[in-house]
Order: structure tokens, then sequence, then C-alpha cells
């Protein structure tokens, strides 16, 4: 009965390197949501997939943020040339594809990513 | 566009004092109105989903309530172990890929 998993849960990269968190989502939920969320702020839309599918980044960076939902394993969220303020936690959410009344979305604990 | 604004920021109260939080919303077109705990260091966890106005769900000591410009989380006799930031998040009937989420309310409850 696993929940969302992320991994790593910590992430320490110097600036211009890249980071790649993964996230696997709960059995049976095709839906993944990806959040950032800075200290004391609520969540922010990051981008939401299917597999195979990029269905909406339109809370994603224009630049150095791509996300991916292969067909086999987790779906990675990338970060290309980290600078500092991409230091955040960032969360992984997953729904199952059912009709709007499952439309819950379950939360992994999130990576918290420091830049240096 | 669409806000979701949580008051107050943060509130202390003793244990046994109840009290309620605020979401109030301006998202057009609700699908659902979601309340979820997050203790720190973790993710968040769902709480309750509400879907239409006069809706009220509950779970031990926190019922949630729906109108149609807000909603609130009314906190019975809490315990200290009831503090945590609690979040809502709503979901538009026009973009039904996005969760749009308040700030929250950090809950502190003193013994």
């Amino acid at each position: 009965n696993a929940g969302v998993m992320q991994n790593p849960r910590h992430l320490v990269r110097r600036r211009g390197q890249e980071a790649r968190l993964r996230c696997s989502p709960m059995k049976g939920h095709s839906h993944v949501y990806w959040y950032r969320q800075l200290p004391e702020e609520g969540l922010k839309f990051m981008v939401y997939l299917q597999k195979e599918n990029i269905i909406d980044e339109s809370g994603m960076p224009k630049e150095r943020f791509s996300a991916e939902f292969p067909k086999e394993g987790p779906s990675i969220l990338r970060i290309q040339q980290v600078v500092r303020g991409d230091s955040a936690a960032y969360f992984c959410a997953s729904s199952p594809p059912t009709g709007f009344e499952d439309n819950e979305q379950f939360f992994g604990p999130g990576t918290r990513l420091t830049v240096l | 566009e669409d806000q979701v604004t949580q008051s107050p920021e943060a509130l202390r109260l003793q244990e046994g004092e109840s009290s309620s939080l605020n979401c109030s919303y301006t998202v057009s077109g609700l699908r659902g109105l979601f309340w979820y705990r997050q203790d720190p260091g973790k993710g968040p966890e769902f709480l309750f989903t509400l879907y239409s106005a006069g809706e009220e769900k509950e779970k031990e000591r926190l019922k949630a309530t729906l109108t149609k410009k807000e909603s609130f989380l009314h906190i019975t006799a809490p315990k200290p172990e009831d503090s945590a930031t609690y979040l809502c998040a709503v979901h538009a009937s026009y973009n039904f890929n996005k969760f749009y989420f308040g700030s929250g309310t950090k809950l502190n409850v003193k013994p």
C-alpha cells in the first residue's frame, strides 16, 4: 500500500549543475503533478503529466526546467544549470484516472533542493 | 485572476479552544475544494473534498464547510497534535489540469 514516493528526499547541487527529481505515483494512478513550495508559501503548480504526455506545463519556467513521465518508470523533473533561486521543496502528487469526483491528489514527501 | 486566500496566516490556540480557519476563493466554476494538512518537512496530507455549497464533511475534530465564496475548517477542542499548516486548494471547471493552492494557515495548539 505504498503511497507516492519521491527521491531523493534531499538534494544539494552547486550552481550550474543539473538536478533530477524522481516521483513514483501511487499504484493505479496515471496522473502526476509537480509543485514547488518556497518556505512559508503555498504550493505553486508547475506541470501536469499523464503517461508519455505533458498535459499542462503552464507553471514551468520556460528555460532549464523539463518534465517527463515515461511509459515505464517514474516521472522525472529535471532542472538544468541550477541557480540559487531554484532552492525549494518540490512535491509530486498523483491522482487516479477516473471522473472528477475522484480527483483528489495524494502527495509525496517532497524533495528538498538546496543550491549552493 | 483566480485567487485562493487563507486566513489567518497563523493561529495560536490553547488546547480545547475551538476555532475556524477560512479559505476564500474567486475561481468561477468550482469543481472541488480540497483541504490538506502539512506537517513540517512533509508532503500535504489529504483531508477533505467539498463539491457544492452547503456541503459539510467531518473527520475527528475537524469539520469542513463550503459556501459559494468560501470554505471553513472548524477545529473543535483541538489537541497539540493538531498543530500543522492547513492548506486549501480549488479545482476550476474550466481548467481541470490545475489545483490553485492558498498559502496556508499555520496552526499551533499549546497544551
